[in-house]
């Protein structure tokens, strides 16, 4: 079993729904909780970042972690043709590397 | 902030020859940087890891005399591919991290084609 699972998609979704992006995980031992866009043959750019559980909201991103489940979550709201992206969960133990996910293939229609 | 810059985006070679990617931290000091590859569809493959001034520490199944990693000083790594061949044709990725690694700013990428 992979450390990071994560659905490869793709997800289509019309503009303006509300997305829901998710990650499982194996390792009891993470702590820090990334989510990265990558746009086609661009590099990963970091969107959020969590530690432990609990929520972050930054404009229409929010990431929500529940640990006691091995479950995080990406939801980004009033969906844009702009967020048409590949979407990587990461996530961290003692600070040394990264774990990712597969990611997930997102396309917001007009 | 926290921009990190790699060049070339886009490299053409001929099998057996040697190229240099570079990676730049603009505007921060990267105590550790990565090198990733990605395969079409694929997430990211950790390469090899480096700290300023030390040796890099190679994932396993990684050829640390094809891919060669120098990082010079806290803003600068270089991954050489040497002697490359076709089956090295990738997408190359280079990440900067001012700490040991939890929080990585990464550069826009290196598609390299191997004739």
């Amino acid at each position: 079993q992979k450390e990071v699972e994560q659905d490869p998609g793709p997800l289509s979704v019309p503009e303006g729904a509300i997305v829901s992006l998710n990650c499982t995980y194996s390792n009891s031992a993470f702590q820090y909780f990334m989510w990265y866009r990558q746009y086609s043959r661009k590099g990963p750019e970091l969107l959020m970042y969590t530690y432990s559980s609990g929520n972050k909201e930054d404009g229409r991103f929010t990431a929500q972690v529940d640990k006691s489940s091995k479950y995080i979550s990406l939801f980004i709201r009033d969906s844009q043709p702009s967020d048409s992206a590949t979407y990587l969960c990461a996530m961290s133990d003692s600070g040394y590397a990264l774990n990712f996910g597969k990611g997930t293939s997102l396309l917001v229609t007009p | 902030g926290a921009v990190v810059s790699q060049h070339p985006s886009w490299v053409i070679c001929k099998s057996g020859t040697s190229v240099k990617i570079e990676c730049r931290s603009l505007d921060f000091q990267a105590t550790t940087m990565f090198w990733y590859r990605q395969f079409p569809k694929q997430s990211l493959m950790l390469m090899a890891t480096s700290n300023e001034g030390s040796k890099a520490t190679y994932e396993q199944g990684v050829e640390k005399d094809k891919f060669l990693i120098n990082h010079a000083s806290l803003t600068l790594s270089t991954l050489t591919v040497t002697s490359a061949h076709p089956e090295d044709s990738s997408f190359y990725i280079c990440s900067a991290s001012p700490g040991q690694g939890t929080i990585q700013y990464f550069g826009a990428g290196t598609r390299l084609s191997v004739l």
